[in-house]
């Protein structure tokens, strides 16, 4: 079946503009979570999403920041007024549920560069 | 906190070649234990994972033993292809305090590996 799919693969903005990522899970999977993976930082956790719970944001790094989760299925996290060190790549994942053990399959990522 | 602690890379080996990443992990609870692998060009990728002390995981001739006592999870395999080159990352899972964790990944560093004809 469809893995996860992401869009745009690339993005290239100037700084200060807004930008959009697009996620769209595995048909079934309950569980969604964004990571972001940079020379600097490594991979890291931004946001998860459980069914209709309200989600987890302790890993969204600034308040520009947010992302949200439409009829328990697609994702968008939205970047306001991007800066430089925005620069990534923005990784979503789905699981069938959630829990530690559970395995996450991730999507290929969109690569963000803020010029 | 939860760390992930890696051994640096890159690694460099030949085919044939027996391979050792080393990942030594701090959780507060007990963790899940897992090696996710990025093959050039693809996305992440489970490779093996381990729920509980003692347990070890296995996938395409790499293997890991969750130790609880040395709080690692090294990776192995006895004999690397050129086919294996990627990053590897080992992560875990922590089910926090009364288990209510939700599956959110801690990872290493990665460590890039070629492996050479």
């Amino acid at each position: 079946g469809a893995g996860v799919s992401q869009s745009p693969s690339n993005k290239v903005t100037e700084k200060g503009k807004d930008v959009e990522l697009r996620c769209d899970p595995i048909s079934g999977h309950t569980a969604l979570y964004w990571y972001r993976q940079s020379l600097g930082q490594g991979l890291e956790f931004l946001i998860y999403f459980q069914g209709n719970s309200a989600p987890d944001k302790s890993g969204l790094p600034s308040d520009r920041f947010s992302a949200e989760r439409t009829g328990g299925s697609v994702s968008t996290l939205t970047i306001q007024r991007t800066q430089q060190e925005d620069s990534a790549v923005y990784l979503c994942a789905s699981s069938w549920k959630d829990g530690h053990s559970y395995e996450q399959y991730f999507g290929p990522g969109t690569r963000l560069t803020v010029t | 906190g939860n760390s992930v602690t890696q051994m640096e890379g890159p690694v460099t080996l030949s085919e044939e070649a027996f391979l050792t990443i080393n990942c030594t992990y701090t959780a507060t609870g007990y963790p899940s234990l897992f090696w996710y692998v990025q093959y050039p060009g693809e996305g992440l990728q489970l490779l093996l994972k381990a729920t509980k002390a003692d347990d070890k995981g296995s996938n395409k001739g790499f293997e890991a033993t969750y130790r609880k006592e040395t709080t690692s999870f090294h990776l192995e395999k006895g004999s690397v292809q050129v086919s294996d080159s990627a990053v590897y990352f080992c992560a875990l899972s922590d089910p926090g305090a009364g288990g209510t964790s939700y599956g959110k990944l801690t990872f290493g560093q990665g460590t890039i590996l070629t492996v050479h004809p």
